[in-house]
């Protein structure tokens, strides 16, 4: 069965500070690996990491691929108040089914 | 843009009704799936498509039926409805990626079902 673990399940941050979020998995036949950000409402595209796109940067966010050690970092530097989310993690095991992981709560206090 | 359109956003149901929930999307991906959301838990799927006529079974598909008969569109049925079937739904259409892998995925705005 597939597993896709994020952690920690929560942290508070204050304004400034550096988040890094993990996600590991185990599955069979990795094709692709996608962050998305979940504000109160549908979850929002952040990054696809695939074999031949192993590290992606946005502004303030960015996200690497270890596909030999089978995880994969979400990090949000100098944070702010509007980085308040549940980040999600999902993993694409070769048969077009995303699976997702529980998430983390990132809650950024100003 | 209409993107996913995913309706109705609130439904109370009491236990042993059915209902659908509709799902259509207009960027003509094959891939779509359904997902539920529960407190702690993320995202799980239901059922998924890879085009018309093709469908598939998820993590979490007893009490739920989908049928694909067009790209567009791909319905989620709720046959009798339980309490433990109290969630946020979310349908999401899928952009392939470059080399065939599932790439991003476009969620409709969910809808919030009660079983009573």
């Amino acid at each position: 069965e597939d597993k896709v673990v994020q952690s920690p399940l929560s942290l508070v941050v204050h304004e400034g500070d550096t988040v890094t979020l993990n996600c590991s998995y185990e599955v069979t036949n990795f094709r692709s690996l996608l962050w998305y950000k979940q504000e109160k409402k549908a979850p929002t595209f952040l990054f696809m990491l695939t074999s031949s796109g192993i590290e992606k940067k946005s502004g303030r966010l960015s996200s690497i691929l270890d596909k030999k050690e089978l995880f994969s970092i979400l990090n949000i530097t100098a944070t702010q108040t509007g980085d308040s989310a549940v980040y999600l993690c999902a993993v694409e095991a070769g048969d077009y089914k995303l699976s997702f992981g529980a998430g983390t709560t990132v809650t950024v206090r100003a | 843009n209409a993107g996913v359109t995913q309706t109705p956003k609130f439904q109370v149901l009491k236990t042993g009704q059915s209902m659908t929930l509709q799902c259509a999307q207009d960027m003509n991906h094959e891939y779509m799936s359904w997902y539920r959301q529960d407190p702690g838990m993320g995202l799980r799927l239901i059922h998924y498509s890879v085009g018309a006529g093709i469908t598939d079974q998820g993590e979490v598909p007893n009490g739920y039926n989908v049928s694909r008969s067009t790209t567009e569109d791909f319905p989620l049925r709720l046959l009798s409805a339980a309490p433990s079937q109290t969630s946020v739904y979310f349908c999401a259409s899928i952009r392939e990626g470059k080399t065939g892998e599932i790439g991003e995925a476009f969620f409709g705005q969910g809808t919030r079902l009660t079983v009573v």
